[in-house]
């Protein structure tokens, strides 16, 4: 069974500042790995996704990922925070059935 | 760009009363689901819906949950007698194949169970 572990439920980082979101998975076999954010009283909005191919993913608002198999790790990094990046951040993973499993979030504020 | 929609945003109900709960998805997409959260918990997989079958679903899903396509656009979930635990964000979405393929949720209906 898959699972996966978002390290630090609140993250708080300076306007301009690198952002950091930890995610860590468990999978058996090889993972399609998502990053989803949601905004306050909105749905889950797709950032990013790993399927196969190249392991660093860019996607939406300038954030980036890297899937690292040897670390298990797919965190998601943006180079310089935003105040309108403040949001949840919901990593998930697909092992090639119908589902998908999600972290338990990780708050992301910013501090001007 | 099409998008997932969702109704009611919110709706609260007596325990024991039925709900239903509805979805229009992405036009051309195959697969259905739904997914819920309670307050302050992760995401959780409820089902999903291919070719007018449940395709699979989890442990939360049990009898008194039911999911329906009536028509070529609607998809809903039915919660038979609600109980207290209920109560959550539920989150129909879809995608036009399975695995690997990004699921497009919608905002959600807020379930409150009193």
């Amino acid at each position: 069974a898959q699972s996966v572990t978002q390290l630090g439920s609140h993250v708080s980082v300076s306007e301009g500042a690198l952002v950091l979101l930890r995610c860590n998975y468990s999978s058996s076999v090889p993972p399609y790995l998502f990053w989803y954010v949601q905004y306050p009283n909105q749905g889950l909005q797709l950032l990013l996704k790993y399927t196969t191919g190249a392991t660093l993913v860019k996607g939406i608002n300038g954030f980036e990922a890297e899937f690292k198999k040897s670390e298990t790790s797919f965190h998601l990094t943006k180079p310089s925070a935003h105040m309108s990046d403040a949001a949840e951040y919901f990593c998930a993973v697909n092992v090639g059935n119908e589902k998908l499993t999600f972290g338990t979030g990780t708050r992301l504020t910013i501090i001007p | 760009e099409p998008e997932v929609t969702q109704t009611p945003s919110h709706q609260v109900t007596q325990m024991g009363q039925e709900v239903i709960l509805r979805c229009v998805p992405i036009s051309n997409h195959l697969y259905f689901y739904w997914y819920r959260q309670i307050l302050g918990q992760k995401v959780e997989f409820l089902v999903s819906f291919y070719n007018n079958e449940i395709s699979e679903k989890s442990e939360i899903f049990d009898d008194q949950f039911s999911v329906e396509r009536p028509d070529g656009s609607n998809f809903t979930l039915k919660i038979r007698s609600t109980k207290l635990e209920d109560s959550a964000m539920y989150f129909c979405a879809s995608s036009p194949q399975s695995s690997g393929n990004t699921i497009y949720f919608g905002e959600g209906s807020w379930l409150t169970v009193v």
